[in-house]
């Protein structure tokens, strides 16, 4: 497609749900990141694949966090037993080899 | 691990004033980009700089990449309403030729 999408754009999920959150990158985009942004912060990193090949997952907050991309195409983040620090914008993003990213709109995920 | 700042964090201008947002890396970078997001909206790719004391021109915005690699401006000539957004920096170390970590941002008001 001509952007990366995410799905769904906004979650609301009751404390303890299990969540999962979409990106279909831009096609042929090797790389793929998954980003955390709190209300008034800056991007975290969470997680980064090339291709299918999850090489980072450094920025996982706990073992709740799980992410997939089986097929080198789209991708998975899910969140089980969402806790309320689990609410943020959930931000994908895709690029070719040295050059930018491009990012989803993201998923407002709120947890209650 | 790497930290990346910026200052200042909110900056009010009038429209037609100048306007100047600087980055900070604890680290050495191997190439530093710049992305804008619109309230409500996802970081937008700006522009990459990679080679130590460049400076790179976008119409009214010019991007600054420090002689030690270590730090970066974005300056913007004559503000425009359409330019009301918050500016990131984001930084790629020699240890990484993937990871972007980015800094708080700076968020960009401009009074018509």
């Amino acid at each position: 497609g001509a952007g990366v999408s995410q799905s769904p754009r906004y979650k609301v999920a009751k404390r303890g749900q299990d969540v999962a959150l979409r990106c279909d990158p831009i096609s042929g985009h090797v790389s793929l990141f998954w980003y955390q942004q709190a209300l008034g912060q800056g991007p975290e990193f969470l997680t980064y694949f090339q291709n299918e090949a999850q090489l980072d997952k450094s920025g996982l907050p706990s073992d709740r966090f799980f992410a997939e991309r089986p097929e080198g195409s789209v991708s998975t983040l899910k969140i089980q037993r969402t806790q309320q620090e689990d609410s943020a914008v959930y931000l994908c993003a895709s690029s070719s080899t040295g050059s930018g990213y491009t990012f989803g709109s993201g998923t407002r995920l709120t947890v209650v | 691990g790497q930290q990346v700042m910026q200052i200042p964090q909110y900056q009010h201008v009038q429209e037609g004033e100048d306007f100047t947002t600087y980055c900070n890396s604890s680290t050495t970078l191997s190439n530093i980009q710049w992305y804008k997001q619109r309230p409500g909206g996802h970081p937008v790719f700006l522009i990459q700089l990679v080679k130590s004391g460049e400076v790179k021109k976008q119409k009214r915005l010019t991007f600054q990449f420090g002689e030690a690699k270590k730090n970066s401006s974005l300056h913007i000539t004559a503000t425009q309403t359409t330019d009301v957004g918050t500016y990131f920096c984001a930084g790629r170390s020699g240890g990484s030729n993937y990871k972007l970590t980015f800094g708080k941002g700076t968020l960009l008001t401009v009074n018509p």
